[in-house]
This record gives C-alpha cells, structure tokens and sequence, in this order.
C-alpha cells in the first residue's frame, strides 16, 4: 500500500492569484496522478507526472494553467494558476501500485 | 473513448435492505475495474476490484462481478447499515493490466435510513 499527503489540505484564495498543492508519498513510486472533483462531481484525471520528464495532460488541461513538478520518485506538486472560481474544486494526488491505486485526502479549495 | 456510466442517485435504502447501484462502461482492451467509496468529509477509498472478466471483487459485504458480456461491474450488497452512507464510485483502469489512469462514473450516493 501507500500512504499519501496532501499540503494544504483546504484553502480559500482570491482570484487571480495562483496556489501550489504539494503531494508527498510514503515510498517511491513511477507515476503520480494529479485528479480534480468539482463541487458534486466525479472525478477527471488533470495530469500523470513521471520522474524525470514532463507531465502528461489530459484534453481540456494544460500546462500553463495546471503546471507540475516532479523533482523524485516520492513528491509532486500542482500548482493552480491564475485562479478563477470555475477552478474551486478538490484537487487529489494519486499513486499507482500493481492493480491498486491510491488517493490522497485531497486538498479544497475555494476561490472567491 | 473509454467511459463509465452508473445509476444516478440519490439512492436511499432503509437499514438491512438490498443495495444494487448499477454500472456499465465502454473500453477497449482489458481493462480493471473498481469502485471506490468516499465517505462524508473523507477521501476516495478502494473498496474492491476485479482485474479480468468472470473476477468477483468483494469487501465489507460488497461484491461486485466483472461482466465482460454486458460490460458491467454492478455493486450489490444484501443487507445495508447507516454507516454504509457515502458516496460510491465505479472506475476502470485505461491501461490494460495495470492501473494506470482511471476513468470514473459520475457517482452514486447512498443515504441509508435506521
């Protein structure tokens, strides 16, 4: 198994500024995944983030506004750019293990 | 594309009934299947899997039956309680064997009455 953290775990921000999320693993893993759960919502994967390489981003997602790091096998961070209040959801990390995949408890935030 | 539908809700159930939240999805390949469970105020918990066709995936009274012939992985339980109230999730994995990226249905919650 593996356990993941997530700082901040809420937040409230003003728009226009932006928030970085940071994602800490208990063992280090390949990919992490960073997901988005608007308000009442399923869950949409935003980006795969691999050691070493550039993120991934899936339709409807890019770079500029979700940019992310992954500087090790165990940390990742997303940053939320130039909020707006479309953008108040809770962003989860997740990690991938065999046929397991792990979430983080997520982080809420909420732009005004 | 890969997809999952599930049953809308809200589903309300009193304590002890049958519980079926149905789910349906549309991939190519082999992909795994799960549901997930969130709880009020906490996160996304794997509640069981089943990674290839005819796999029965089973937690907490939970089961669930990967059904390749009517592409379904429907979650029943026989008999409900109050603390079984969240919010559930079905999911399949976009990579065949692994993971990977998930794909999730919409949601279903459950409110389960004494």
């Amino acid at each position: 198994s593996a356990v993941i953290s997530q700082k901040p775990s809420r937040d409230i921000c003003q728009r226009g500024t932006s928030l970085t999320i940071q994602c800490q693993v208990d063992s280090q893993v390949t990919m992490m995944f960073w997901y988005r759960q608007q308000p009442g919502q399923s869950l949409t994967l935003i980006a795969t983030a691999n050691q070493g390489s550039e993120a991934t981003y899936e339709s409807g997602f890019v770079i500029d506004k979700f940019p992310i790091s992954r500087p090790n096998l165990t940390f990742s961070t997303l940053t939320v750019s130039n909020m707006s209040p479309e953008d108040s959801s809770i962003y989860l990390c997740s990690v991938a293990s065999s046929f397991e995949q792990y979430f983080g408890p997520g982080t809420r935030l909420t732009v005004t | 594309g890969n997809s999952v539908t599930q049953m809308e809700g809200p589903v309300t159930l009193s304590e002890e009934a049958f519980l079926t939240i149905n789910c349906t999805y549309t991939a190519t390949g082999y992909p795994s299947l799960f549901w997930y469970v969130q709880y009020p105020g906490e996160g996304l918990q794997l509640l069981l899997k089943a990674t290839k066709a005819d796999d029965k995936g089973s937690n907490k009274g939970f089961e669930a039956t990967y059904r390749k012939e009517t592409t379904s992985f429907h979650l029943e339980k026989g008999s409900v309680q109050v603390s079984d109230s969240a919010v559930y999730f079905c999911a399949l994995s976009s990579i065949s064997g692994n993971t990977g990226k998930l794909i999730f249905g919409q949601g279903t919650t459950l409110q389960v009455k004494p």
